[in-house]
């Protein structure tokens, strides 16, 4: 069966400090995958998805990025991180046109 | 108008109760729909997918009415586990516009 896991489960950083998230998938291949942020009280919002190695699609300008250096590797970043970065990041993956299954979830928390 | 709207809640129902929760998409091409649960501070987890002849998971019936562009959940005989939020989704053209309704909270009370 598949898994999905996500990491650090908590983190709590400075404003102006890198991040970086990670996100791995188990039992499939080429997955497409997904990271969202979920503000407090807000809904999901997709940042990033990827159809496969080194394919991203940004969905919203910011100051994050995403890489995918392996098939079911995806990496969520930040040169300076901002205030508002706080959240709920969610990574998600799903077989084509299908449902997404997400992991457990990152909430960062930015002083 | 937002893409997919739902009733934000609470809706707060005795155990034993049946409820409702409707959703609604702009994108008539809108092609797959689903209905996630989110408990508190947790990963959305998949429901059921909505089809368009209407399908049932024990307590669980999700509809799709695509002339009035709305998908439905109703819960029947709710159970204090069932409090949650319920979000609506719905996928147009593929992986590339996948779009959350914000949820309707549900509280179901002893």
């Amino acid at each position: 069966s598949q898994t999905i896991h996500q990491w650090p489960a908590t983190l709590v950083q400075p404003v102006g400090s890198p991040l970086s998230l990670e996100c791995t998938v188990e039992g499939t291949s080429n997955p497409n995958l997904y990271w969202y942020r979920q503000a407090a009280g807000r809904g999901l919002q997709l940042l990033f998805y990827s159809v496969g190695i080194g394919q991203i699609s940004s969905e919203v300008p910011q100051n994050l990025s995403a890489s995918r250096p392996q098939d079911r590797q995806f990496i969520l970043s930040s040169k300076k991180l901002l205030l508002s970065d706080s959240g709920f990041y969610l990574c998600a993956w799903s077989a084509q046109y299908n449902e997404q299954f997400f992991g457990p979830g990152t909430r960062l928390t930015v002083l | 108008r937002k893409e997919v709207e739902q009733d934000p809640g609470p809706f707060n129902v005795p155990e034993g109760a049946t409820v409702a929760f409707n959703c609604t998409y702009s994108n008539s091409a809108s092609q797959s729909f689903f209905w996630y649960r989110q408990d508190c501070r947790k990963e959305p987890k998949l429901l059921m997918s909505v089809y368009s002849s209407g399908n049932e998971d024990g307590r669980f019936t999700a509809q799709l009415n695509r002339a009035s562009q709305y998908i439905s959940l109703l819960i029947r005989d709710s159970k204090l586990s069932d409090s949650a939020t319920y979000l609506c989704v719905v996928l147009e053209g593929g992986y590339q516009k996948v779009t959350f309704g914000t949820g309707t909270k549900l509280q179901v009370i002893p």
